[in-house]
């Protein structure tokens, strides 16, 4: 079951604007995280926010986490065409006794950037 | 610094047929994760090994699916007999204990006709 859900499904904008993606969520997470997947790639690992952090910050990627509304955001400055792929964010939470993390992924936002 | 490994990445078989799939995670990396990517959906998770553990299966479809992790290593997750339904890409990812982030292969695009 997909425990996020992503908006919007997909995003077209022009190079050099800024893509605003966000991700809902439904139960109490440790972490959420951002990947990135090109087409008929494997899935890259973007930034990973704390469920005690509000707002993270990685090169042009900002990520916002309200637990208040179970959601979160990320922000992407300065698109490029090199952006252009599908962003799925992962919760998480860690099993007692274990040191492993089952993720529970959404359905993705499909960004494209034109050149 | 090799990525985790992944074979075939593309396998066309008919219905029925048995299917098997290979993953060689980062060195060092305890923890190997399988999972099942629809189209136009997000990984969803089949299994979780802790070494040569599995310690969440509860999404494997066991009367057709199986995997094992031998030595702790590498993996090979196996369909017998397969439908055409389970026509996906298979993710295998791997991480350090206790790590959240994981490094994802590349996939197997599997197509059942």
């Amino acid at each position: 079951s997909q425990q996020g859900e992503e908006d919007p499904q997909a995003l077209s904008i022009q190079e050099g604007e800024n893509a605003t993606m966000n991700c809902s969520y439904k139960t109490s997470i440790n972490n959420l995280q951002w990947y990135r997947q090109n087409s008929g790639r494997g899935l890259v690992h973007l930034i990973l926010i704390r469920s005690n952090e509000r707002e993270k910050h990685s090169g042009r990627l900002r990520v916002t986490l309200d637990t208040s509304k179970k959601s979160s955001s990320l922000l992407i400055t300065a698109s490029r065409a090199a952006d252009t792929a599908s962003y799925f964010c992962a919760t998480d939470a860690v099993d007692s006794g274990a040191g492993s993390y089952q993720l529970t992924f959404g359905k993705g936002t499909k960004l494209s950037v034109i050149p | 610094e090799a990525g985790v490994v992944q074979s075939p990445r593309y396998k066309i078989i008919e219905k029925k047929q048995p299917v098997a799939f290979w993953c060689n995670p980062i060195s060092g990396h305890n923890t190997l994760y399988w999972y099942r990517q629809n189209l136009g959906q997000g990984p969803e998770l089949l299994i979780r090994y802790e070494n040569e553990e599995a310690v969440d299966d509860s999404q494997l479809p066991k009367d057709r699916f199986s995997a094992e992790r031998l030595k702790g290593v590498d993996s090979t997750l196996k369909i017998q007999p397969a439908e055409l339904g389970d026509s996906a890409v298979y993710l295998c990812a791997s991480s350090f204990v206790g790590l959240a982030k994981q490094y994802f292969g590349p996939g197997t695009r599997l197509t059942v006709t």
